[in-house]
Formats: structure tokens, C-alpha cells, sequence
């Protein structure tokens, strides 16, 4: 079946630096990425959508200069964290969609868990 | 807009026991529904998904889930809970651009 690997699993960075996490579909093309944060015992909120080669679109409170989107590949896209601070601390989820289901992301990946000290 | 409500932030059942995860949803057309698991630290899996179809669908590990149009309910059943089920359920509509709106999730405990 469909996989998404999705890495670092976990990672701690400083205050002030910068986190890339990588969102990769295995063994299909996604033409639409989704990347979603997760607060504990919280559900899911949609940061921002992508499709390949285009800009990506953020929801409505997520800051684009913070939160870099790149999906510069059918089997690739990265979420930066730019100047990363605790509040950023969260578990980030992507997933990603293909054309036979209607561009609707089906598959998961496993979480990051960022912590920023 | 879309939207689910999942009414229980918290189930508890005994192994062996039905376990039934509410869900009911708002929707302006005929909406995709999904349900989704995820255990502690890890990402989500489908469980099944209702995409105008069988009312009636069926889907991994023994969960099943009802699509009521007249109460805009889509419940998840399972006949027997098993310790390895407890974990977070999400309950999902899918939006006409194909985004995910997510219910706030719930806890399913399993107790021996």
C-alpha cells in the first residue's frame, strides 16, 4: 500500500534556529501535500496545503514566513520552522494525496515531535 | 462549511465488549467521511472511509461504520473490543477541495 515517510521522527533544536522536516510519498506520486500540527490530547489543525511546484496555501493564522513549505517534487515536500521558539514546540503531521483519490490525503506520515529549548 | 462533532472525548470499555465512537457531521453536500487511528506518538491510519457508496462500510481490524443521512451521524462500531484498540479515534469530512477537517478526537480505553 501507499506509504509516507516522514523524517526526523523527533527532534530538539534551540531557540533561534531552524528545523527542516521531510515529507516523502514511497511508492507514489502526490500531487498534494498536507501539513498539519498537533497539539497534546488536541485534534489536528491544517497548517497549510501544497501542490507540487506551486505556492503552498496556509490557513488562515499560520505565518508563511515561519512555516516555509516546499514541494519542489511529485515524491517530496519540506516544512521549515524558521526562528523556532517553544510555542513551536508540537508534533507535526504530513500526509499526502494523489490523483486517484481525488487529491484527498489518505495517507499519513509518522510525526515529528519538535521540542525547541 | 464542514464540520464533525465527535461527541465523547473519552470511551472506556472492558475487552470483549461493543465499542461504539460517535460522530456526527455538518455538511452543505454529500460529504466524504473518514475514520482514522492513531496510536500515542505515531501518525494516523484509515480505518474506513464512506464515499457515497454503501451506507453501511466496512473496514480494518473489525470496525465498521453506518452513514445515517437523516441524522448526519457516521458512527464507528466494533462487535468486541481488543486491548490493541485502545487509542485516538478521528472522526473526518472531507471538504469540497478535498481538505480534511478533523473532529477533536476520542480516547478509547481498553480495559482486561
Amino acid at each position: 500500500g501507499a506509504v509516507v515517510s516522514q523524517h526526523p521522527s523527533w527532534v530538539i533544536c534551540k531557540s533561534g534556529t531552524s528545523v527542516k522536516i521531510e515529507c516523502r510519498s514511497l511508492d507514489f506520486q502526490a500531487t498534494t501535500m498536507f501539513w498539519y500540527r498537533q497539539f497534546p490530547k488536541q485534534s489536528l489543525m491544517l497548517m497549510a496545503t501544497s501542490n507540487e511546484g506551486s505556492k503552498a496555501t496556509y490557513e488562515q493564522g499560520v505565518e508563511k514566513d515561519k512555516f516555509l513549505i516546499n514541494h519542489a517534487s511529485l515524491t517530496l515536500s519540506t516544512l521549515t520552522v524558521t526562528s523556532a521558539h517553544p510555542e513551536d514546540s508540537s508534533f507535526y503531521i504530513c500526509s499526502a494525496g494523489t490523483e486517484s483519490s481525488y487529491n484527498s490525503p489518505l495517507h499519513f506520515g509518522n510525526g515529528t515531535r519538535l521540542t525547541v529549548t | 462549511a464542514q464540520s464533525v462533532t465527535q461527541l465523547d472525548s473519552h470511551v472506556s470499555v472492558s475487552e470483549g465488549t461493543p465499542v461504539l465512537l460517535r460522530c456526527n457531521y455538518s455538511s452543505s453536500y454529500s460529504p466524504s467521511l473518514f475514520w482514522y487511528v492513531q496510536h500515542p506518538n505515531k501518525g494516523l491510519q484509515l480505518l474506513l472511509k464512506y464515499t457515497s457508496a454503501a451506507t453501511l462500510v466496512k473496514g480494518i481490524n473489525g470496525f465498521e461504520a453506518e452513514f445515517k443521512k437523516s441524522e448526519t451521524s457516521f458512527h464507528l462500531t466494533k462487535p468486541s473490543a481488543h486491548m490493541s484498540d485502545a487509542a485516538e479515534y478521528f472522526c473526518v469530512v472531507s471538504d469540497e477541495g478535498g481538505k480534511l477537517i478533523f473532529g477533536q478526537g476520542t480516547e478509547l480505553s481498553v480495559k482486561p
